[in-house]
């Protein structure tokens, strides 16, 4: 079946510093590929997506490229802050058959000091 | 900006009671649904609930767990005899399109 794979965690960082969460996966479709993150108390809220290979999913200075021959989509953000303390989850979307309902990671906790 | 909701966000119940977990979703959303998280595991999927009915539902959806859309703006997950494995986060989540999931912030639940 469809899986998704991610760094464990949790990332610690120094505020300015360059992030990269790595995310593997397999799927038996064309999966849609997706990076969700969840802030404290919070739920989890879509943060980019790509459907296809080669897309880059981008927003809040975060951004993944999808890569189908190393069936990767790895999260990076050039220059962290502390407001990005949050948990990370990457996630698929295998659409074959119908079904939307996506596929999730563990999870990666990214703790940024000041 | 529009917020899925749940309540209560923390419920301890003994095993084998019933317990009734409450998500209010956004409510022009069309599509619900529920996801649990077993402490450092996974975020899995239960069910989807489309057009006053269970559209997918996974293989941890058993008849010990049923959904209910009651009027036109709650959506609850009800559990009927909890056991200890049960505990877990459970994440209601509602959309209009099927790949664009909003999640409401959980409700832990614990069963001694």
């Amino acid at each position: 079946g469809d899986s998704v794979t991610q760094m464990e965690g949790p990332v610690t960082l120094s505020e300015e510093a360059f992030l990269t969460i790595n995310c593997t996966y397999t799927a038996t479709g064309y999966p849609s590929l997706f990076w969700y993150v969840q802030y404290p108390g919070e739920g989890l809220q879509l943060l980019l997506k790509a459907t296809k290979a080669d897309d880059k999913g981008s927003n809040k200075g975060f951004e993944a490229t999808y890569r189908k021959e190393t069936t990767s989509f790895h999260l990076e953000k050039g220059s962290v802050q502390v407001s990005d303390s949050a948990v990370y989850f990457c996630a698929l979307s295998d659409q074959t058959g119908g079904s939307y309902i996506p596929t999730f990671g563990r999870g990666t906790s990214l703790i940024v000091h000041p | 900006e529009p917020e899925v909701t749940q309540t209560p966000s923390h419920q301890v119940t003994q095993m084998g009671q019933e317990v009734i977990l409450r998500c209010v979703p956004i409510s022009n959303h069309l599509y619900f649904y529920w996801y649990r998280q077993i402490l450092g595991q996974k975020v899995e999927f239960l069910v989807s609930f489309y057009n006053n009915e269970i559209s997918e539902k996974s293989e941890i959806f058993d008849d010990q767990f049923s959904v209910e859309r009651p009027d036109g703006s709650n959506f609850t997950l009800k559990i009927r005899s909890t056991k200890l494995e049960d505990s877990a986060m459970y994440f209601c989540a509602s959309s209009m399109v099927v790949y664009e999931q909003y999640f409401g912030p959980g409700t832990r639940l614990t069963v001694t």
